[in-house]
């Protein structure tokens, strides 16, 4: 199975900050990688699909990036309603598998 | 609008089964592969089981395999998942998602929690 690995787990951002998450995979996934938001109670939100392209109505202001190994999702300007916890996951090849999660926080 | 409802959740004795479903809207549900990913409390998302359009073809992940059936009724407009021999383990919330173009989970229902235990 192919690992994902997020860094940092957790993270402590302002409104208006800038913030970058990395992920990593344990071998080439090209670019099936997706990224979502999940606030607590509820369902996660697909955000960033085939590692760069923008999901329908998600703000500008998400962004991602990378192919093969290295991945980021970065908020260029941190909103109150971005403060949520985000997964990385990777389509490449069965089973799909997530990254543990990076937790936002309000700093 | 794409809607995606579960169903079936509940409390369960280890050993137990249950079958959840998942009831989809808004779209052609016949034309999408579909899925079953899982949240332990407090835990990470984890991938149990996706099948193709026409449920010819299945994938379950190694800690459910053998014990849980993923299977739809395209004329129903309803995914299942048949859960057999439930473990502690496998306390979660469930959510169905509809496949993307690349594998990726476009649409999610809210969820159903299954709690095993005695």
């Amino acid at each position: 199975d192919i690992q994902m690995t997020q860094s940092p787990s957790s993270l402590s951002a302002s409104v208006g900050d800038r913030v970058t998450i990395t992920c990593r995979a344990s071998q080439s996934i090209s670019s099936y990688l997706n990224w979502y938001q999940q606030k607590p109670g509820k369902a996660p939100k697909l955000l960033i699909y085939a590692a760069s392209s923008l999901q329908s109505g998600v703000p500008s202001r998400f962004s991602g990036s990378g192919s093969g190994t290295d991945f980021t999702l970065t908020i260029s300007s941190l909103q109150p309603e971005d403060f949520a916890t985000y997964y990385c996951q990777q389509s490449y090849s069965t089973p799909v598998t997530f990254g543990q999660g990076t937790r936002l926080e309000i700093k | 609008e794409v809607q995606l409802v579960e169903s079936g959740g509940g409390l369960v004795q280890p050993g137990g089964s249950l079958r959840l479903s998942c009831a989809a809207s808004g779209f052609t549900f016949s034309s999408y592969w579909m899925h079953w990913v899982r949240q332990a409390p407090g835990k990470g998302l984890v991938w149990v089981s996706r099948i193709n359009s026409d449920g010819s073809s299945t994938s379950y992940a190694d800690s459910v395999k053998g014990r849980f059936t993923i299977s739809r009724d395209n004329a129903k407009n309803t995914l299942y998942l048949q859960m057999n021999s439930l473990r502690a383990e496998d306390t979660a919330v469930y959510y169905c998602a509809r496949d993307g173009p690349v594998e990726d989970l476009d649409y999610w229902g809210q969820g159903t929690l299954v709690t095993v235990s005695s």
